[in-house]
């Protein structure tokens, strides 16, 4: 099976721009996270959804970050304007429903560097 | 809240030597526990995981024993390779709440 698919891999942008990152899942998969990977830390998370409802975005600072899930499938993180605290690497999962459910399976990441 | 807590790396080995990734962890009820790995540009791959005490994960020669007395999810391998060189993360849910707690990492370095 396909694995997670996430685009660009590599963002640079100055601070105040906006940015945009893109993620597919693996086909099936219903619950849907983005992480955020600050060099050093362990990843963070950010949002999850549960097909296209949100389940948790208790840490997404919602004054600049944004996510969508519309048709419960692929999925858009949105940062506007960025900050310089922002550089990170942004990671996506998904988790399916079985008996495998405590496995996520993450995509390669975007890299992103705000100047 | 709950925290996971690894040694600090990067660990550097020899070929075929004996390694050792501490992980303790902080939790509200009992945590499913997990290693993670991240090879240089991949994404983070499950390597193993323990759901409850006294369980053993184990994967390509690599495993780690819940223990809930010391709180402890250390992760072993008899003999490393290079292509162990990764970032090796230990990682917790809770239960009803699939989102992953992570520890800060620990960078592995093999050499021939």
């Amino acid at each position: 099976e396909a694995g997670v698919a996430q685009s660009p891999r590599y963002k640079i942008i100055e601070k105040r721009q906006s940015v945009a990152f893109w993620c597919n899942p693996i086909s099936g998969h219903a619950t849907l996270y983005w992480y955020q990977q600050i060099l050093g830390q362990g990843p963070k998370l950010l949002i999850q959804f549960q097909n296209n409802g949100v389940v948790d975005d208790s840490q997404l600072p919602k004054d600049r970050f944004s996510a969508e899930r519309l048709k419960g499938v692929d999925s858009t993180l949105k940062i506007q304007p960025a900050k310089l605290e922002d550089s990170a690497v942004y990671l996506c999962a998904g988790r399916g429903a079985g008996g495998r459910t405590d496995t996520q399976y993450f995509g390669p990441g975007t890299r992103l560097t705000v100047l | 809240g709950n925290s996971v807590t690894q040694m600090e790396g990067p660990v550097t080995l020899s070929e075929e030597a004996f390694l050792t990734i501490n992980c303790t962890y902080t939790a509200t009820g009992y945590p499913s526990l997990f290693w993670y790995v991240q090879y240089p540009g991949e994404g983070l791959q499950l390597l193993l995981k323990a759901t409850k005490a006294d369980d053993k994960g184990s994967n390509k020669g690599f495993e780690a024993t819940y223990r809930k007395e010391t709180t402890s999810f250390h992760l072993e391998k008899g003999s490393v390779q290079v292509s162990d060189s990764a970032v090796y993360f230990c990682a917790l849910t809770i239960p009803g709440y699939s989102t992953l707690t992570f520890g800060k990492g620990t960078m592995l370095l093999v050499s021939p």
